[in-house]
C-alpha cells in the first residue's frame, strides 16, 4: 500500500493563477480531509468528505473548492490564488477506526 | 466549539530525561478522542497516541504515555527516556466522536533534545 499520497510536493504560483492539489489513498477509506498548516500554527481543516460524491466545509474553506468524484481521490482547487494561501497543505484519510493517516504534505507558495 | 491549547511554544530537555508536554482542551461533548502527533523537520505528521474520553486507563505506546485528567480537561504527553530523534514539533488534537470526526489541533510545542 502506498498509503496517502499528495501531488505535487512543491508548487509556486503567481497571484491569480489556479491549480489543483491531488490526494490519493489506496486504503479504501471513507473519510478524507484537507488541512492547511501555517508557520507556528497547528493544522486547520479546509474541507472534508465523508464518502464518494460528498464534500463539506471545514474551519477555513474560503478560496478553496473540493471534489470527491472517486472514493480514492480528494481534489483541492484554488481558483484564484492569493498570497494568504501560501501554506503547507496536508491531506488525510480515515477508516472507521479512530486514526487519521496523513499524506506527506504539499508546500505551496503564492507570490 | 472544540478548542485545544498548548501553552509551551518550546521545550529544551537533556537526552535521557523524561519530558511532559502540556495540552488542555475545551469541549461540550461527552464523547471525544484526544491525539498526539509528532512532526519532525521533514514535515510529515506521525501519529503517536490516542485516548478516548471514556477510557479509564491512561494510554501508553512504548515510551509515550498520555496523562489524561478529565476533570481538569488536560491530556499531557509524557515521553520517557528522551532521545535525540524526539526533537520535533508535537501537536495535541481533539476529535469529535459524531459526524465527520474532524480533528482540531493545538498550536504545537517544539521539543529540542540536547545531547
Amino acid at each position: 500500500n502506498a498509503g496517502v499520497t499528495q501531488t505535487p510536493k512543491f508548487r509556486v504560483l503567481k497571484t491569480g493563477q489556479s491549480m489543483t492539489l491531488l490526494c490519493a489513498q489506496d486504503m479504501n477509506h471513507e473519510y478524507m480531509y484537507w488541512y492547511r498548516q501555517d508557520p507556528g500554527m497547528g493544522l486547520r481543516l479546509i474541507h472534508y468528505s465523508v464518502g464518494e460524491g460528498t464534500t463539506a466545509k471545514g474551519e477555513v474553506p474560503d478560496g478553496y473548492n473540493v471534489s470527491r468524484l472517486k472514493k480514492q481521490n480528494f481534489l483541492l482547487g484554488l481558483e484564484s490564488a492569493a498570497p494568504s494561501q501560501t501554506s503547507v497543505y496536508f491531506c488525510a484519510s480515515r477508516p472507521a477506526a479512530y486514526e487519521q493517516y496523513f499524506g506527506p504534505g504539499t508546500r505551496l507558495t503564492v507570490t | 466549539a472544540q478548542k485545544i491549547t498548548q501553552t509551551q511554544p518550546g521545550m529544551f530537555v537533556q537526552e535521557k530525561e523524561a519530558v511532559t508536554l502540556d495540552c488542555t482542551y475545551d469541549t461540550s461533548d461527552q464523547s471525544y478522542g484526544l491525539f498526539w502527533y509528532k512532526q519532525p523537520s521533514s514535515g510529515e505528521m506521525i501519529f503517536l497516541i490516542y485516548q478516548g474520553s471514556y477510557d479509564e486507563q491512561n494510554a501508553t505506546e512504548g515510551r509515550y504515555s498520555l496523562n489524561f485528567q478529565k476533570a481538569r480537561k488536560s491530556a499531557n504527553l509524557v515521553i520517557s527516556a528522551s532521545q535525540l530523534g524526539d526533537s520535533a514539533m508535537y501537536f495535541c488534537a481533539m476529535r469529535e466522536i459524531q459526524g465527520a470526526q474532524k480533528l482540531v489541533f493545538g498550536q504545537g510545542t517544539r521539543l529540542t533534545i540536547n545531547p
